[in-house]
């Protein structure tokens, strides 16, 4: 069974700068997906960042980029020039790749790091 | 519709009682999740359905919750004898293709649930 895990609670940073959020992760898996969402104070998640386990690139989109480390099984998230509304629940979560037999691609979630922004 | 909804966004039921959960996914989304958020985890998947059919209901805790889609569009979540176990956020999320291929998933509001 994959296990997703997220050893920061809570972080915090000040407005402008750069905050980094860390996860690992368990699988036998050799291909698989990553995400990281964002689940503010008004519950909806929001998707920031997704990134696929064959492509050695790691994904940016914006402020937001990751470190993966595949051999590690290491997913950390980079926010940068950090702003007031990134003030939120950041999620990391993961998804098999739909395989043969067609298993359900539900995501399984870390329990979260607190990250506040502080003006 | 722009997003995912969901209702009611509270729900507060006694211990005993039925409650039904809705979700209506994004228009033309074929794949619709449930999961449940206790407070301060993260989300554990409950259900997984492709259209109308149910594909996936391994992470239902029991036979008194149960989920339907029967015209592949909007699901309820219905919970029979509510526990205090129950609390938590209920979450439906979407996606436009088969469940696949790491397709994002896109989540509505939640509905809290309160069981006194």
């Amino acid at each position: 069974a994959q296990t997703v895990t997220q050893s920061q609670p809570e972080m915090s940073v000040q407005e402008a700068e750069t905050v980094t959020l860390s996860c690992t992760y368990d699988t036998s898996e050799s291909n698989y997906y990553l995400f990281w969402y964002k689940q503010p104070p008004s519950r909806q998640m929001i998707l920031v960042i997704r990134q696929e386990a064959y492509k050695q690139q790691n994904a940016t989109e914006n402020r937001f980029s990751v470190n993966f480390q595949k051999a590690a099984k290491s997913f950390s998230l980079k926010i940068s020039d950090s702003q007031l509304g990134d003030t939120a629940m950041y999620f990391c979560a993961f998804m098999k790749e739909r395989g043969y037999g067609g298993a359900t691609n539900k995501l399984i979630f870390g329990t979260g790091t607190l990250l506040a922004v502080q003006p | 519709g722009a997003g995912v909804s969901q209702s009611p966004r509270y729900k507060v039921a006694k211990r005993g009682q039925d409650v039904a959960l809705r979700c209506d996914p994004i228009s033309g989304h074929v794949s619709l999740f449930w999961y449940q958020q206790a407070l301060g985890q993260g989300p554990e998947f409950l259900t997984y359905f492709q259209n109308e059919a149910q594909l996936d209901k391994s992470g239902l805790p029991s036979d008194r919750f149960f989920a339907e889609r029967p015209e592949g569009s909007v699901s309820t979540l219905k919970i029979q004898r509510t526990q205090q176990e129950d609390s938590a956020v209920y979450l439906c999320a979407s996606s436009l293709h088969v469940s696949g291929q790491g397709q994002p998933q896109h989540f509505g509001d939640g509905t809290r649930l309160s069981i006194l």
